[in-house]
């Protein structure tokens, strides 16, 4: 299963939403998964069962979506957010799926 | 708190050998799936290995299959990383990971560079 996210960037200034999307080249139910990557460090889990956040998340992360869908919204992004974040895919066990990733960057 | 700590990388020449292993603490390591996944420079995620909690069961991705052997020891809480046959497109950060289908955690990765 191939997952495909846009865009590659996403250029927003602190206090703005971002949203990002993930698509699956065939339904995944509910079985997504987001990572946020900051530079120099390894993924940290963020959402998972594509709207679950994982435990220390912060609200301001939300993730909806199912079939083939998803997306990850910020409510207004904080410094700390500028980040690489990543989806995956577990619908279909193994191999896990990752999308390409969509870099938030400060504009 | 879960710790996981790669090592064992390093500059290799193509068609050599590295074995990678990871040190797992904070958590009963023999209740939990594991997996290394890659990220070459510059680039995104690869699941490449996953092993059952038993280390019973492996499964591969297909561009390390018969190259890439994943194993555990249970008694020294560790996972191990057997790269044999390298390429350079084996280049990468590998990250040793928790979890089945959800990645819960994961180590800071240790870093293998195949070049002549």
């Amino acid at each position: 299963i191939m997952m495909t996210q846009s865009p590659a960037t996403l250029s927003l200034s602190p206090g703005e939403r971002a949203t990002l999307s993930c698509r699956a080249s065939q339904s995944v139910g509910s079985n997504v998964v987001w990572y946020q990557q900051k530079p120099g460090q390894a993924p940290r889990l963020l959402i998972y069962g594509a709207s679950t956040r994982a435990t220390g998340i912060p609200v301001r992360f939300s993730g909806s979506g199912s079939g083939t869908e998803f997306i990850l919204t910020i409510r207004s992004l904080q410094p700390e957010d500028f980040a690489v974040y990543y989806c995956q895919q577990f619908n279909d066990w193994l191999p896990l799926t990752f999308g390409g990733g969509t870099k938030v960057e400060i504009k | 708190e879960v710790q996981l700590v790669e090592s064992g990388g390093g500059l290799v020449q193509p068609g050599g050998s590295l074995r990678l292993s990871c040190a797992a603490s904070g958590f009963i390591f023999s209740s939990f799936e594991m997996n290394w996944v890659r990220q070459a420079p510059g680039k995104g995620l690869e699941w490449i290995a996953y092993i059952s909690s038993s280390g019973f069961t492996t499964y591969y991705e297909d561009s390390v299959k018969g190259r890439f052997t994943i194993s555990r020891d249970n008694a020294k809480n560790s996972l191990y990383l057997q790269m044999n046959s390298l390429r350079a497109e084996d280049t990468a950060l590998y990250y040793c990971v928790r979890g089945e289908k959800i990645l819960y955690d994961w180590g800071q990765g240790t870093l293998v560079t195949v070049s002549s």
